[in-house]
């Protein structure tokens, strides 16, 4: 079965700063990951997905991810931090050749910006 | 186009109430799932559609039945709610299975 690690709760990061939101998986075959965002009183927003090709995936608002197979690792990163990306992210993961499986989703990672 | 909707916002129910969420797409799309949110506990799935008249179970299916009588609309009922189940319940939807998936705007459903 799959499986997604965020090991970090929370994140603090001053703006302008560079700021890494960290994400491991678990899955049988080759990955199909994704990155949602959750403002306050909101549903989730689609940020970037990698399902083959370049390791480096740009998303929306300046975010990208870099996917590494030999670590299982798809660490969303940004290189300067606003106060507006303070929000919950999400890292999602199903296999990429499985039929009906759906996605599992990580704990979430509460992002902090501080002005 | 607007997207995904859900109906009710709020709700409150008494132990044993009954109720039914709705979730709405107008997207054309196939999958539709049900996911509830707890703090620190991330997204759960708790039941998902492929099309049409067909529901599976997910990862946290107990107290929960679902309906797909039609494409646009999911609907997740609760038959005899207890205060587990209080929770934000957000709906989302997908054109295939790998496609990315629209949430919508959540219902917060306590449960007394």
């Amino acid at each position: 079965a799959q499986s997604v690690a965020q090991p970090e709760d929370q994140v603090n990061v001053a703006e302008g700063n560079p700021l890494t939101v960290k994400c491991t998986y678990s899955v049988s075959g080759n990955p199909y990951l994704f990155w949602y965002v959750q403002y306050p009183n909101r549903g989730l927003q689609f940020l970037l997905k990698y399902i083959t090709g370049d390791n480096l995936v740009k998303g929306s608002y300046g975010f990208e991810a870099e996917f590494n197979k030999s670590q299982t690792s798809f660490h969303l990163k940004k290189p300067s931090a606003l106060v507006s990306d303070s929000a919950l992210y999400f890292c999602a993961v199903r296999p990429l050749h499985s039929g009906n499986t759906p996605l599992v989703f990580g704990k979430g990672t509460r992002l902090s910006v501080i002005a | 186009n607007a997207g995904v909707t859900q109906t009710p916002k709020f709700r409150v129910l008494k132990t044993g109430q009954s109720m039914t969420l709705l979730c709405a797409q107008d997207m054309n799309h196939e999958y539709m799932y049900w996911y509830r949110q707890d703090p620190g506990m991330g997204l759960r799935l708790i039941h998902y559609s492929v099309g049409e008249g067909t529901t599976a179970k997910g990862e946290v299916p107990d107290g929960y039945n679902v309906s797909r009588l039609k494409k646009q609309n999911f609907l997740l009922g609760l038959e005899s709610a207890a205060p587990s189940q209080t929770s934000v319940y957000f709906c989302a939807s997908s054109l295939t299975g790998v496609d990315t998936q629209y949430f919508g705007p959540g219902t917060r459903l306590t449960v007394l």
